[in-house]
């Protein structure tokens, strides 16, 4: 069964530090990469996809893939209260449209 | 939130009773899904579907049934609700390989 590994913290982080949030999967076939963000009552908003290994930016946002050691990361540059929320990483089945796996989330919190 | 809507979006029923969840989407995205989330489990696929009347299981389908005879529509009933059947529940489509939710329903039951 594919299981995706994720801390469920909380984490905290300053205002206008470096979040860092991390994720392990277990099946190498999976192809394609996510993060969610998901504020609290809300529905999960994909905000980072990646395929390739190595790093993808989006504005303060950088995923970060590595599938040699399975783990894909999230880097949130210059961290907000905004940005205060539950973060999901998930992975596809290898190609095929039979849904996500998901991790159980980590909790950020920034500090003001 | 590519048009997806949710209907309702909470519900309060008895346990032993049948229910049915609504999912509408106007992308015409042709794969679709049903998701649960509880606390300490995260999200978990119910159901999928990858076309009219073309639908499979997911890792928890028991006690879940979904038709799907509109490319726009797709059902999730719970053929008799169980308590442990309480959840938030997400209706989600595809395109590509990116997914898009809906705002989710609130099922208790009690």
């Amino acid at each position: 069964q594919k299981e995706v590994e994720q801390n469920s913290g909380p984490l905290s982080v300053p205002e206008g530090a470096i979040a860092s949030l991390n994720c392990t999967y277990s099946d190498r076939g999976s192809q394609s990469f996510f993060w969610y963000r998901q504020y609290s009552g809300k529905s999960p908003e994909l905000i980072m996809f990646i395929y390739s290994n190595g790093d993808k930016e989006d504005g303060r946002f950088t995923a970060q893939l590595n599938k040699a050691s399975q783990y894909v990361s999230l880097l949130i540059r210059d961290s907000q209260p905004s940005d205060s929320a539950t973060y999901l990483c998930a992975v596809d089945g290898g190609g095929g449209a039979d849904g996500l796996t998901f991790g159980k989330g980590t909790h950020l919190i920034i500090q003001p | 939130d590519a048009g997806i809507t949710q209907s309702p979006r909470h519900k309060v029923t008895e346990t032993g009773t049948p229910v049915t969840l609504r999912c509408h989407q106007t992308e015409n995205h042709r794969y679709m899904y049903w998701y649960r989330q509880d606390p300490g489990h995260g999200l978990r696929l119910i159901h999928y579907s990858y076309g009219v009347k073309d639908t499979d299981k997911g890792e928890v389908s028991d006690g879940y049934s979904v038709s799907r005879s509109k490319t726009e529509d797709f059902l999730l009933t719970l053929e008799s609700a169980t308590s442990s059947q309480t959840s938030v529940y997400f209706c989600a489509t595809q395109m590509n390989t990116e997914a898009f939710f809906g705002q989710g329903t609130r099922l208790t039951v009690v």
